[in-house]
C-alpha cells in the first residue's frame, strides 16, 4: 500500500528564515509527487509537483522540493520565508494504476512569525 | 474563471437529517471526486467519478453516496448524518490523463450534532 509521512506536525519560524518541510513516502509502484498549499478557510492550491526528469523541481510562490528515490523523500524548501506563507502544506502521491486518487500526509503547520 | 464551486460552506445538522454538499466545475473534466480532511489523517477520498454515471469508492465511503448525472456536477449525500461525519469536505475536479493538477472547491465545514 501507498502512504506518505509528514514529519513535523507544525514548524513554527521566524520571517526571512529558511525552511525545510519534510515529506517521506511508502510506494511498491512509481509514483508521482506533490505539494499543496492551503491557506486558512480556502481550498489546497497545487504548490508543485514531480513526474519525472529532474529531481529539483522549482514551484510558486518561491518554493522549490527535491525528489530523493533512494531516500523516499520529497522535502519542501524556501530559502526566505515571509508571514504570508503562514498555512498548511501537504503532501501528496499518485501512483501508477490509481487512477487520480491523491494520498496526503497529514499536513503540516507552517507558522511564520515577525 | 475556471474553479470548482461548493454549497453550501458551512452547515450545521442533525443526526440522521438528510443532506446534499453540492459541487460544480466549470472547466468540463472527466474526474471528479471528493475528500474530507480531519486533523491528523490529512484528506482521504471518500469517492470519486470517471465520468458521466461512472462513480467508484474511495478509501472511506461509508455514510455517503454520490451521483454523476452531468458532466459539471458532483453532489455528495448523506443520507443519515452521524456525529463521525462531522469534517471539512473538499470537492476536485481533473481533466483526463495521470498527475494533471487537480483542482480544489473552497471546501464545506460540516457538524452534526
Amino acid at each position: 500500500a501507498q502512504s506518505v509521512t509528514q514529519l513535523d506536525s507544525q514548524v513554527p519560524v521566524f520571517e526571512e528564515a529558511p525552511v525545510e518541510l519534510r515529506c517521506n513516502y511508502s510506494s511498491s509502484v512509481s509514483v508521482y509527487l506533490f505539494w499543496y498549499v492551503q491557506y486558512p478557510n480556502q481550498g489546497l492550491q497545487l504548490l508543485l509537483k514531480y513526474l519525472s526528469g529532474s529531481t529539483l523541481v522549482k514551484g510558486i510562490n518561491g518554493f522549490e522540493a527535491e525528489f530523493n528515490k533512494s531516500q523516499t523523500s520529497f522535502h519542501l524548501r524556501k530559502p526566505s520565508v515571509h508571514i504570508s506563507d503562514t498555512a498548511e502544506y501537504f503532501c501528496a502521491l499518485l501512483f501508477s494504476g490509481g487512477y487520480n486518487k491523491l494520498i496526503f500526509g497529514a499536513g503540516t503547520r507552517l507558522a511564520v512569525h515577525p | 474563471e475556471a474553479q470548482v464551486t461548493q454549497n453550501p460552506r458551512y452547515l450545521i445538522t442533525v443526526t440522521g437529517k438528510k443532506l446534499t454538499v453540492t459541487c460544480s466545475q466549470n472547466m468540463n473534466h472527466e474526474y471528479m471526486s471528493w475528500y474530507r480532511q480531519d486533523p491528523g489523517l490529512g484528506l482521504r477520498q471518500i469517492y470519486y467519478s470517471m465520468n458521466v454515471e461512472v462513480t467508484d469508492k474511495g478509501d472511506v465511503p461509508e455514510g455517503y453516496k454520490v451521483s454523476r448525472k452531468e458532466k459539471r456536477n458532483f453532489p455528495l449525500i448523506l443520507e443519515s448524518p452521524s456525529p463521525n461525519q462531522t469534517s471539512l469536505y473538499f470537492c476536485a475536479s481533473t481533466s483526463g490523463g495521470i498527475a494533471n493538477e487537480q483542482f480544489f472547491g473552497p471546501g464545506t465545514r460540516l457538524t452534526v450534532l
